[in-house]
Formats: C-alpha cells, sequence, structure tokens
C-alpha cells in the first residue's frame, strides 16, 4: 500500500521568497514520485519526477524536490516565487514497475504568490 | 509529452441528463485513464479505458453510471449518465505513453456543473 501526506492546503509566500510544499510518503517499496501543478481551469503538469536516480530533482519553472528515504519526504521548493508560480501543486506516489494505474495522489496544496 | 485535447472544457447540464467528454491524443498510447476531481479534493481514478476490451472500474465506479468507450488507441470517451449535483466535478484524461509505465500526462479537465 502506499500514500502521500500533503502537509498544509494553504501556502501563502510573498513574490521573491522561497517556495517550500511539504509532501511525505508512505510505501512498503522504494517509490517513483512526482509533482504536478494545477493552473486555474487547466489540467495537471508534471513538474519533476524521481525514479530511483539523483535524490535531488530538478523540475521546470525553477522547481527542484529532494527525496529523502530517511525522513520519507520529498519536499518541493523554488528560491524565488513569482507571480506566476499560483497554483495548485499536488504530490504523488507509485511503485517501480506499477503501471500509472497505481498513481496516487495527495490532497494537494494551493499556493498564493502575495505582490 | 504527449498533447491531449480534451471537450467540452466546462458545461452545466440539468440533472437526469448525460454528458459524454471526449479525449484525443496526438499519438498512439498503451494506457488511458480517467479521473474526477471533486471541488476542492485531489484525484479519484474512476477507470482505466482498455482499447478492444471493457474499462477496468476502481471501487465505487460501476458502468452504468460511467460508461467508458476506447475505440482506438487515440481517443477515449467518458460518459456521466443520469447526473445529479454530486456529480459536479472536473474530470480529467490522463495517458501514459508506450514505452513509459509511471509518466502520466493530463488534458485540460472537464468541469462538469449539474443543477
Amino acid at each position: 500500500a502506499q500514500s502521500v501526506t500533503q502537509l498544509g492546503s494553504h501556502v501563502s509566500v510573498s513574490e521573491g521568497a522561497l517556495v517550500l510544499l511539504r509532501c511525505n510518503y508512505s510505501s512498503s517499496v522504494p517509490p517513483y514520485l512526482f509533482w504536478y501543478v494545477q493552473y486555474p481551469n487547466q489540467g495537471l503538469q508534471l513538474l519533476l519526477k524521481y525514479t530511483s536516480a539523483a535524490t535531488l530533482v530538478k523540475g521546470i519553472n525553477g522547481f527542484e524536490a529532494e527525496f529523502k528515504k530517511s525522513e520519507t519526504s520529498f519536499h518541493l521548493t523554488k528560491p524565488s516565487a513569482h507571480m506566476s508560480d499560483a497554483a495548485e501543486y499536488f504530490c504523488a506516489v507509485t511503485t517501480p514497475g506499477g503501471s500509472a494505474r497505481q498513481l496516487t495522489f495527495g490532497s494537494g496544496t494551493q499556493l498564493t504568490v502575495l505582490p | 509529452s504527449a498533447v491531449i485535447s480534451q471537450k467540452p472544457s466546462r458545461d452545466i447540464c440539468q440533472r437526469g441528463t448525460s454528458l459524454t467528454i471526449q479525449c484525443q491524443v496526438d499519438s498512439q498510447v498503451t494506457m488511458m485513464f480517467w479521473y474526477r476531481q471533486q471541488p476542492g479534493q485531489s484525484l479519484t481514478l474512476i477507470a482505466t479505458a482498455n482499447q478492444g476490451s471493457e474499462a477496468t472500474y476502481e471501487s465505487g465506479f460501476v458502468i452504468d453510471k460511467f460508461p467508458i468507450s476506447r475505440p482506438n488507441l487515440t481517443f477515449s470517451t467518458l460518459t456521466v449518465s443520469n447526473m445529479s449535483p454530486e456529480d459536479s466535478s472536473i474530470y480529467l484524461c490522463s495517458v501514459v505513453r508506450t514505452g513509459s509505465n509511471t509518466e502520466a500526462f493530463f488534458g485540460q479537465g472537464t468541469r462538469l456543473t449539474v443543477v
């Protein structure tokens, strides 16, 4: 069984400030982990993914995430927030060899960027 | 990546009616999925659309309520039947490219309001 917990359903940061969105996972086997972003009235777009290679993963739009096995975490960060980063962010987990049918999503974090 | 065209993008429907949502992909894909995203919530997998056979439904979803077609490797439809206000959600089509069994791509979603 696998699950994802996103701490904080709403996060607000000032423009230019650090963005930190938290994701903790539970998996009986080493996981594959993903961050997706959903802009208003749009579908989900893949930001980045961890598939057991480098633990620090860089994605699009300046985002990155670090896989920490000891903490079962995969937090998403960006050094400097931009107004265009305002969106909903979803963390997701699956297992190596598992199909996308087994992709489990977190409850989402709504990011607001204040001017 | 895969380009996914989903339509309609939004609709307002009367209770008791049905709505068919279309999903068109720009390349052949092995796996297509339909998700529901209820207001303020995360994504829940409805079913896997299988080409040439019946869809595989997740627990809590049935074919009579959500009939699915998959006539070829680039197209699928989801029908929401006998709608009630509780069916008001965003419905998302998702695909996994052939050769990749973990990375999912999403359409822009159909925002359905049942009145």
